[in-house]
């Protein structure tokens, strides 16, 4: 039972690079979202998905792409990384119109 | 603008004490009110849950209490034990929304 599987769990990049983040769920779930969890902060949302082929925004999107083109999986891209994107990210699934998200076990990133 | 407000940022109890952890929100048409708990190193799962046409609900040792007309709800733990220590999130979800808002978190530490 897999449930939500993000890779890889730990990376550091230099300023000016790019990466993925890469989240897949096998619970067949519409809903997948992506969060970042920095010290005091909380989670906050950065993208969202509704289902394959739909995205729209969170609260912190600056940075940040997503793409949705099968119902399992769900990538973060970042395509110019800084150093304010150091953070834990996690990628989480939900049904449809239920707040029960499903969280993987996170990705940390550091960007020197 | 925060929309979930929650106290105190961290808590530390004596085992066998009561846990007591505060949210309060401002968006009446929040209609669903989770509360997630991490460990450390792994992403946060969803712990209780309750809607506002009640005003308490327990499972286990854990219970919330929810008050409508002053938008607060809480988290209770009863007989608190080591195992309980964790960050809590309390959470907002509105109806027909796909976003669901955290509170900043608490940080519990129960000392044995």
């Amino acid at each position: 039972n897999a449930g939500v599987t993000q890779t890889p769990k730990f990376q550091v990049l230099k300023t000016g690079q790019s990466m993925t983040l890469q989240c897949a769920q096998d619970m067949n779930h519409e809903y997948m979202s992506w969060y970042r969890q920095d010290p005091g902060m909380g989670l906050r949302l950065i993208h969202y998905s509704v289902g394959a082929g739909i995205t729209d925004q969170g609260e912190v999107p600056n940075g940040y792409n997503v793409s949705r083109s099968t119902t399992e999986d769900f990538p973060l891209r970042l395509l110019s990384a800084a150093p304010s994107q150091t953070s834990v990210y996690f990628c989480a699934s939900n049904e449809a119109w239920t707040g029960e998200l499903f969280f993987g076990e996170g990705s940390r990133l550091t960007v020197l | 603008q925060q929309q979930v407000k929650q106290s105190p940022q961290s808590l530390i109890v004596q085992k066998g004490g009561i846990s007591i952890i505060n949210c309060a929100y401002e968006n009446t048409a929040f209609d669903y009110f989770p509360w997630y708990q991490q460990f450390p190193g792994k992403g946060p799962a969803l712990l209780i849950a309750i809607r506002p046409d009640v005003s308490e609900k327990k499972e286990g040792r854990f219970t919330i209490s929810f008050n409508k007309s002053a938008k607060q709800f809480s988290l209770h733990i009863m007989d608190s034990q080591p195992g309980d220590s964790a960050t809590y999130f309390c959470a907002a979800l509105q109806g027909g929304s796909e976003k669901l808002v955290f509170g900043k978190g608490t940080k519990l530490t129960v000392n044995p």
